[in-house]
């Protein structure tokens, strides 16, 4: 059982590229967030997802947009990487509903903008 | 604001017990997670607190106060492998979870 799995789990980037986080969930989870950690700070939820075919904004969205075309995959984009997005980004699901309060994470991906 | 206070670093030693706080205000409360990440690695869930009271979990306890906005991690018995952030959440009236900045536990032999 494989879980939650993210790719890639590095990538470095030039200031203005662009790039596509895949998130793989095999839970069969309706709920699916991407969150992104930084140094000293909490996790910060980007956008999340409660179903397929649905998206919705979180704290931090701008700069990053989400789709959902699948249930079991949630794909973060960077239209035009910019260096405030080198973070660590993870990508999280449950199988939603008001008592399902626990998250499962994927190993996370280190994303660098030069 | 919503606002989550853990310590940021401890230090404790094998063997011993340690005990992280958290305090929070947010706008209405749904429970209050603790997670465990070590370096370079996932959070994993570690207890849920909806209601007053102590919850144990073997060498894991988590307490929480709601009057008080107010939970503690509790970790009996150190082992070396314990050595990791600890990461407070609370799910707020808009079933949306807050997180704290992490508190980093240091284990020395």
């Amino acid at each position: 059982n494989a879980g939650v799995t993210q790719t890639p789990k590095f990538r470095v980037l030039k200031t203005g590229q662009s790039m596509t986080l895949l998130c793989a969930q095999d839970m069969n989870h309706e709920y699916m967030y991407w969150y992104r950690q930084d140094p000293g700070m909490g996790l910060r939820l980007i956008h999340y997802s409660v179903g397929e075919g649905t998206t919705a904004k979180g704290e931090v969205p701008d700069g990053y947009n989400v789709s959902r075309l699948k249930k079991q995959n949630f794909l973060l984009g960077l239209e035009s990487a910019a260096p405030s997005q080198t973070s660590v980004y993870f990508c999280a699901s449950n199988p939603g509903g008001i008592e399902s309060g626990e998250l499962f994470f994927g190993e996370g991906s280190r994303l660098t903008v030069l | 604001g919503q606002n989550i206070d853990q310590p940021t670093e401890m230090t404790a030693t094998e063997g011993a017990i340690v005990q992280i706080n958290c305090t929070y205000q947010t706008s209405g409360f749904n429970g209050l997670f603790w997670y465990q990440q070590h370096a370079g690695e996932a959070p994993t869930f570690l207890s849920y607190n909806v209601l007053d009271g102590l919850e144990e979990k073997g060498r894991f306890s988590s307490f929480l106060s709601r009057s008080k906005g107010y939970s503690y991690l509790l970790l009996k018995e150190l082992q070396m492998k314990d050595s990791a952030s600890y990461l407070c959440a609370v799910r707020d009236s808009n079933y949306q979870l807050i997180w704290g900045a992490g508190t980093k536990l240091i284990i020395k032999p």
